[in-house]
This record gives C-alpha cells, structure tokens and sequence, in this order.
C-alpha cells in the first residue's frame, strides 16, 4: 500500500493564480481532511470528507474549495492564490465505524505565493 | 467550534528525565484524545491516544491521562531520549471522530 499521497511536493505560484492540490489514499478510508500547517498555529482543518459525495467546511475554508467524487481522491483548489496561502499543506484520511481512528498523513505540499 | 490550548509551545529536558504536555478543550461532547508527533520536516504520526471512557493509557514510556470534568489531558513521556526530540500536538475530535481539532504543538527538545 502506498498509504497517502500528495503531489506536488513544492509549488510556487504568483498571486492571483490557481492550482489544485491532488491527494490519494489507497487504504479505503471514509474520512479524508485537509490541513494547513504554519509556524506557531499547529494544523488547521480547511476542509473534510465523510465519504464520496459528501464534504464540509473546517475551521479556515475560505479561497479553497474540495470535492469528493471517488473514495480514493480528495483534491483540494486554490481559486486565485494570495501570499497568506503561503503554508505546508497535509491531506490525511482515516477510517468511520468504531476501530482505530488513527490519521493517516501525506508527506505534504510546500506551497509559496509570491 | 471546538477550542484546544496546548501548553507550553517548548520544552527543553535532560536525557532520562520526563517531559508532561498539556492540553485542554471547549466542547464537552469531545470523547477522542489523540497525540501525534512531528519530527522535522516530516509528516505527523499518531503515537497514542485515549476515548472519554477511560481515564489513562499507557504504552511503554508514553502514557496520556484524561480528565473530562475539568477538559484536560496530558501526554506523558517518561525516561526521554534524543529520538524523542520533535513537535507534539494534542488533537480533540467529537463523537463522530470525523472533524478533528488540534492544538499549537509543544517543541520538545531532549539534551543528551
């Protein structure tokens, strides 16, 4: 299993550009969530997933948008980039029901807005 | 929303001594208590957690206690070692476990 990944690595866009961040997880897991990570502010959810067809608004959703079509897939759109974008993103899933709900992390995207 | 404050935001311990991280919370219907360790430059990975009913988990030199009257819990690393040197980050999730809330992390340090 390749557990959760994320492409691309590191991404510099210029203000007012778009991109989308991709993230896949090959471990049929119901949840996905996406993070931003900045100094001094610990992770902050930006959006999450209960499963296909289903998404929701985190604690910083504003300029991102998400969209679950597949279990696997969650990617996560930055509509018109702003410099306070500028962060380490991390996709994560985890499983529904009442086992472990141990997050599962990607490695994350650098993403710097000039 | 939930609110989680995580205490101190560093830490500095001499090798062998204890290190205790704490954390509390808004929301009285939380009842999953995660702790996750990000060591530089790298992902976070789950490295122990406990639900509301129970009062303290254990495992090896970690342990996590919970109080739910007072919407405190505390991370517990006995014996440290320099691999224990990362940041540390509580996380409160509600019934449903589906949205999860994180505090500001602890960078921990352990001094050989």
């Amino acid at each position: 299993n390749a557990g959760v990944t994320q492409t691309p690595k590191f991404q510099v866009l210029k203000t007012g550009q778009s991109m989308t961040l991709q993230c896949a997880q090959d471990m049929n897991h119901e949840y996905m969530s996406w993070y931003r990570q900045d100094p001094g502010m610990g992770l902050r959810l930006i959006h999450y997933s209960v499963g296909a067809g289903i998404t929701d608004q985190g604690e910083v959703p504003n300029g991102y948008n998400v969209s679950r079509s597949t279990t696997e897939d969650f990617p996560l759109r930055l509509l018109s980039a702003a410099p306070s974008q500028t962060s380490v993103y991390f996709c994560a899933s985890s499983l529904r029901g009442t086992g472990s709900h141990e997050q599962f992390f990607g490695p994350g995207t650098r993403l710097t807005v000039l | 929303g939930e609110n989680v404050e995580q205490h101190p935001s560093t830490l500095s311990v001499q090798e062998g001594d204890s290190a205790v991280i704490k954390c509390t919370y808004s929301d009285s219907a939380s009842n999953y208590f995660p702790w996750y360790k990000q060591e530089l430059g790298k992902r976070p990975q789950l490295i122990i957690d406990i639900r509301s009913n129970v009062g303290e988990k254990k495992d090896q030199r970690i342990a996590v206690t919970l109080n739910k009257t007072a919407k405190h819990f505390s991370l517990h690393i006995t014996e440290t070692q320099p691999e224990d040197s990362a940041v540390y980050f509580c996380a409160v999730a509600p019934g449903g476990y589906q949205k999860v809330t994180f505090g500001t992390g602890t960078k921990l340090q352990v001094i050989p």
